[in-house]
């Protein structure tokens, strides 16, 4: 399996612009996360998809984040317009939803850095 | 609101030496705790999951144990080898999947 995807790996955008992160899960998963890592804030959930739906977002900074799973095998998550305070490495995860089993893998990550 | 604690933030030992890495939460009603590895500029594997009516776990040189009317979690790294060098973190799932990670603990195993 070739793990979860991300891409791109890095990205530099300027303030203001819209960066789309995307990530392709472990085949067969059920659930998806995206995640969020800052020297200060550690990693802190976005939001989480189950079935590829929306289960819980209540970690989405602001309504400058987006993200949308339109199928089992594909997630976006959307910053427009994008700020400096937005750079950090976001991590997509995933796993698949058991009555006793909840581990979760992660993606390599993306860098982002808004300038 | 669930916090998670680990302690130390840094440690430096040197090779063969067994170590102990410490995990704390605030709300004992958890699902799980996992344990991950994270390197410089790469994502995190995941190294152990304990289920909640599990009391600990076993991969290999590492052992992590539970506690949860305690809320503590400790990671045992027996024989440390330089390849061992990274930030452990650990996370509990305080339902419906939701994961509160700790601030990690960077590891240094000295050759």
């Amino acid at each position: 399996d070739a793990g979860v995807i991300q891409s791109p790996r890095h990205e530099v955008t300027e303030m203001g612009q819209e960066v789309t992160l995307r990530c392709k899960p472990i085949s067969g998963h059920n659930s998806l996360f995206w995640y969020r890592q800052t020297m200060m804030r550690g990693l802190e959930l976005l939001i989480y998809f189950n079935n590829n739906v929306p289960i819980d977002d209540s970690g989405m900074p602001e309504d400058r984040f987006s993200a949308k799973m339109p199928n089992a095998s594909f997630s976006t998550l959307k910053i427009q317009p994008s700020e400096p305070r937005d750079s950090a490495v976001y991590f997509c995860a995933s796993s698949l939803e058991l009555i006793d089993s909840y581990e979760q893998y992660f993606g390599p990550g993306t860098r982002l850095t808004v300038t | 609101k669930q916090e998670v604690t680990q302690i130390p933030a840094a440690l430096s030992v040197p090779e063969g030496e067994n170590l102990v890495l410490n995990c704390s939460f605030t709300d004992s009603a958890i699902y799980n705790l996992q344990w991950f590895r994270q390197d410089p500029g790469k994502g995190l594997t995941s190294l152990l999951l304990i289920q909640s009516s599990q009391r600990e776990q076993t991969s290999g040189r590492l052992n992590a144990s539970l506690d949860k009317s305690s809320g503590r979690s400790t990671l045992y790294i027996a024989a440390s080898q330089p390849g061992d060098s990274a930030t452990y973190l650990c996370a509990v799932s305080t339902g419906a999947q939701k994961l509160v990670f700790g601030q990690g603990t960077r590891l240094t195993i000295n050759p």
